[in-house]
C-alpha cells in the first residue's frame, strides 16, 4: 500500500541555520502531498501542499515540491527561527483510494537561540 | 473562521468503560476523517465518513464504532477501553475538491485510560 517515509529526528538546529527534513512516499496512483506541523500539546496544523508533480508548496518561508521522478517532497527553510521548533509530519493522499491521509513518523525539529 | 471542532478536549476513563468523542466538521465539508495518535507516534487513520456513509475503514478495533448524523457532526465511540486505547484522537474534515482547500484538523480528544 502507500507509505510515507521521513528522515529521522530529532533534528537541532542553529538559528538562521538552513533546514532540510527529506520526505519519500510510495503510491500506485498520483496523490497529493502535505506537510503538517505539530506544536506541543496542540493539533495539526496545515503547513503546504501540492497537489500535482513540479508543484511547489510554501508558506510562512518553508518550500516543498512534488518531484515526481523521485518520489519525494523535501521540506526546507532558509532561516529557521526557535520559534519553529515542533513535529513536522509529511504525509499523502489519493482521493482514489478514499482520501485518507498516511503519515510519515514525524521528524522533530528543535531550533537553539 | 470556524474551525473543527472536538470535544471534549480531554477525557479519563477506566479500563473496560465506554466513551464518546464527538467531532463537528467545518460548514459545507462532507468528509470527516477520525485519527489515533499514540504517543510519540504518527497519526493513524481509524475510519472515514462521506455524505454521511462510512466511505473508508483503516485500523480500527472492533471495539470501536462511529457514525456521522445528519447535522455531518460524527462521534467515534470506544467501548471496553483498554490502556493502550491511551491516545491523542483527532478528527478532520474536508471537502470534496481537496485542489482548493484539504483537510482540516481538530485540536483532538487525548483520551487516558487508567
Amino acid at each position: 500500500g502507500d507509505s510515507v517515509t521521513q528522515m529521522e529526528g530529532p533534528v537541532t538546529l542553529s538559528e538562521e541555520a538552513f533546514l532540510t527534513i527529506n520526505c519519500t512516499y510510495t503510491a500506485t496512483g498520483y496523490p497529493s502531498l502535505f506537510w503538517y506541523v505539530q506544536y506541543p500539546g496542540e493539533g495539526l496544523q496545515l503547513l503546504l501542499k501540492a497537489t500535482k508533480a513540479d508543484d511547489k508548496g510554501s508558506n510562512k518561508g518553508f518550500e516543498a515540491t512534488y518531484r515526481k521522478e523521485t518520489t519525494s517532497f523535501h521540506l526546507e527553510k532558509g532561516s529557521v527561527q526557535v520559534s519553529d521548533s515542533a513535529v513536522y509530519f509529511c504525509a499523502l493522499s489519493d482521493r482514489n483510494q478514499g482520501g485518507k491521509l498516511i503519515f510519515g513518523q514525524g521528524t522533530e525539529l528543535s531550533v537553539k537561540p | 473562521a470556524a474551525g473543527v471542532i472536538q470535544s471534549p478536549r480531554h477525557l479519563i476513563k477506566e479500563k473496560r468503560e465506554t466513551a464518546t468523542l464527538k467531532c463537528y466538521p467545518i460548514p459545507r465539508h462532507d468528509t470527516v476523517y477520525w485519527y489515533q495518535q499514540g504517543p510519540g507516534q504518527d497519526p493513524q487513520f481509524l475510519i472515514s465518513f462521506y455524505e454521511k456513509m462510512q466511505s473508508d475503514k483503516g485500523s480500527i478495533p472492533d471495539r470501536f464504532s462511529a457514525q456521522q448524523f445528519s447535522d455531518y457532526h460524527s462521534e467515534l465511540n470506544m467501548s471496553s477501553l483498554e490502556l493502550g486505547d491511551s491516545a491523542l484522537y483527532f478528527c478532520a474534515s474536508s471537502p470534496l475538491n481537496l485542489d482548493n482547500y484539504g483537510y482540516t484538523f481538530g485540536s483532538g480528544t487525548r483520551l487516558t485510560v487508567v
